[in-house]
C-alpha cells in the first residue's frame, strides 16, 4: 500500500521569507512523487514531479522540491513567498511498481498563508 | 490547448436519485482517472480507464458506483440511490499514456451535494 503524510494543517508565512511544506511517503517500491496546488473553486494545478536523477526538482511559479530517500521525504520549497502563493498543496505519491496501479495518492494538504 | 472539463460544475440532489458526472479528457489522452475529494480531504481514488476500458476500479466504494468511457474519450461517472455521505466533489484528471511517469492533469471539479 502507498501513502502520503502532510503533518502541517496549515502553514503561515510572511511575504518574502521562505516557504516549506512538508510531505513524508511511504511505498512498498521506489516512488513517483509530485505536488499539485489547488486554488479556491479550482482544480488542481501539477506544479512538479520527480521521477529519477538530480534529487532537486524544479517547477512552476519558483518552487522546488527535494526527493530525500533515506527520509522518505519530499518537501516543496521556495525562497521568497507571495501573498499569490496562498492555496492548498497537495503532495501525492505512485509506486514504481507497475503492480500498484497508476492511481495517486494523496495527502491530505496543507493550507499556505502568506501574509503581506 | 483545452484543459479537462466536466459538467455540471454543481449538482444537487435528493436521496436516493440517480446522477450522471461528465468528463471531458484532454484530446489525445488515453488515461482517465475520477477521484472524490470531501471537505478538508485530499482527492482519493476512485478508477482509472486505459482507453475504453476500466483498468483499475477498486477505489469504487460500492455497487452504487459505476463508470463507463464507451469511446476512450468521455467518461461519465453514474451513482444511483445517492446517499448524504456521497457529497463530496468529484475530480476527472487524464494524462497522455498510462505510464507512470505521466502527470495528471485535473479539471475543475463537480460539486455534488446530496440533500
Amino acid at each position: 500500500a502507498q501513502s502520503v503524510a502532510q503533518p502541517e494543517d496549515q502553514v503561515n508565512v510572511a511575504e518574502g521569507n521562505p516557504l516549506t511544506v512538508k510531505c513524508t511517503y511511504s511505498v512498498s517500491g521506489n516512488p513517483y512523487l509530485f505536488w499539485y496546488v489547488q486554488y479556491p473553486n479550482r482544480g488542481l494545478q501539477f506544479l512538479l514531479k520527480y521521477i529519477t536523477g538530480d534529487n532537486l526538482v524544479k517547477g512552476s511559479y519558483g518552487f522546488e522540491a527535494e526527493f530525500n530517500k533515506s527520509q522518505t521525504s519530499f518537501h516543496l520549497k521556495k525562497p521568497s513567498a507571495l501573498v499569490s502563493d496562498s492555496a492548498l498543496y497537495f503532495c501525492a505519491v505512485r509506486d514504481i511498481n507497475k503492480a500498484a496501479g497508476n492511481k495517486l495518492t494523496f495527502g491530505g494538504g496543507t493550507r499556505v498563508l502568506v501574509k503581506p | 490547448g483545452a484543459g479537462v472539463s466536466q459538467t455540471p460544475s454543481n449538482k444537487v440532489t435528493e436521496k436516493g436519485k440517480y446522477v450522471e458526472l461528465r468528463c471531458d479528457p484532454i484530446s489525445g489522452h488515453t488515461a482517465l482517472y475520477w477521484y472524490r475529494q470531501s471537505l478538508g480531504q485530499g482527492p482519493e481514488f476512485l478508477i482509472y480507464f486505459q482507453g475504453t476500458g476500466a483498468a483499475d476500479d477498486s477505489g469504487l466504494p460500492n455497487d452504487r458506483f459505476f463508470a463507463v468511457r464507451p469511446e476512450g474519450s468521455v467518461s461519465t461517472l453514474k451513482i444511483q440511490r445517492t446517499e448524504r455521505g456521497d457529497s463530496a466533489v468529484y475530480l476527472c484528471a487524464s494524462s497522455p499514456q498510462s505510464g507512470g511517469r505521466n502527470e495528471q492533469f485535473f479539471g475543475p471539479g463537480t460539486r455534488l451535494t446530496v440533500l
